[in-house]
């Protein structure tokens, strides 16, 4: 069955150095991947969109990376913050039965960024 | 401003009680869902809309319902039937004709089974 996986712990930086976050996919071909942002008891903001026919993508302090061959996207933070602190998910589109384009989520990775 | 409105924030219920969660959008999109979210897991989908009129089960339907009538509205039911209920529920819309578009979420509303 197709799984999304995002590391289930917390990852713990200082601010000021270079947030990695993984997104790791197996039984999956997806046409695009996207990141997004959720603060606590909030809903999801979209930060980023990669296409399969892309390798890297970047926007200010962020950028994603897309390797369909690894089957894994990485999404940094540079220069990171105390208010970059948060869950990012990412959400993965392409051609489940149906041709429905709806992205599946993974669960999340907390990142926490220290003064 | 445009965006996704969710209400209530709060819900509690009692067992065997059905409830319905509002979602409005103001957004002119065609398509809307809704997802549910519990600790340590993903969103699943639960339904989703294309178009004013239809609607199709997503990934956990059973024990939900919901209804479009109007392009602007999406309301969910949570019925009895649903055996876990209690859990965070997100309602979403995408602009029309991208299949790669972002999902723009409402803030969730929060059902507590008493």
């Amino acid at each position: 069955s197709q799984k999304i996986e995002q590391n289930s712990e917390a990852l713990n930086i200082q601010e000021g150095k270079t947030a990695t976050l993984t997104c790791n996919y197996t039984n999956y071909s997806p046409a695009y991947l996207q990141w997004y942002r959720q603060d606590p008891g909030r809903g999801p903001v979209f930060l980023l969109l990669i296409r399969e026919n892309e390798k890297e993508k970047r926007k200010e302090r962020l950028k994603v990376t897309f390797d369909t061959t690894l089957k894994q996207s990485l999404f940094h933070i540079t220069a990171s913050q105390p208010a970059d602190s948060a869950t990012y998910l990412c959400a993965l589109g392409g051609f489940p039965s149906g041709g429905s384009y709806i992205p599946t989520f993974g669960r999340g990775t907390s990142l926490i960024v220290h003064p | 401003d445009g965006g996704i409105t969710q209400s209530p924030k709060y819900l509690f219920r009692k067992e065997g009680q059905n409830v319905t969660l509002s979602c409005e959008q103001n957004l002119n999109h065609d398509a809307m869902y809704w997802y549910r979210q519990d600790p340590g897991q993903g969103l699943r989908l639960i339904y989703y809309s294309q178009i004013v009129n239809d609607f199709q089960k997503g990934d956990i339907a059973e024990g939900y319902s919901v209804s479009r009538e109007k392009k602007e509205s999406f309301p969910l039911t949570v019925t009895s039937a649903q055996k876990n209920p209690t859990a965070f529920y997100l309602c979403a819309s995408r602009i029309p004709g991208k299949r790669d578009g972002e999902l723009f979420f409402g803030e969730g509303s929060r059902l507590t089974v008493l």
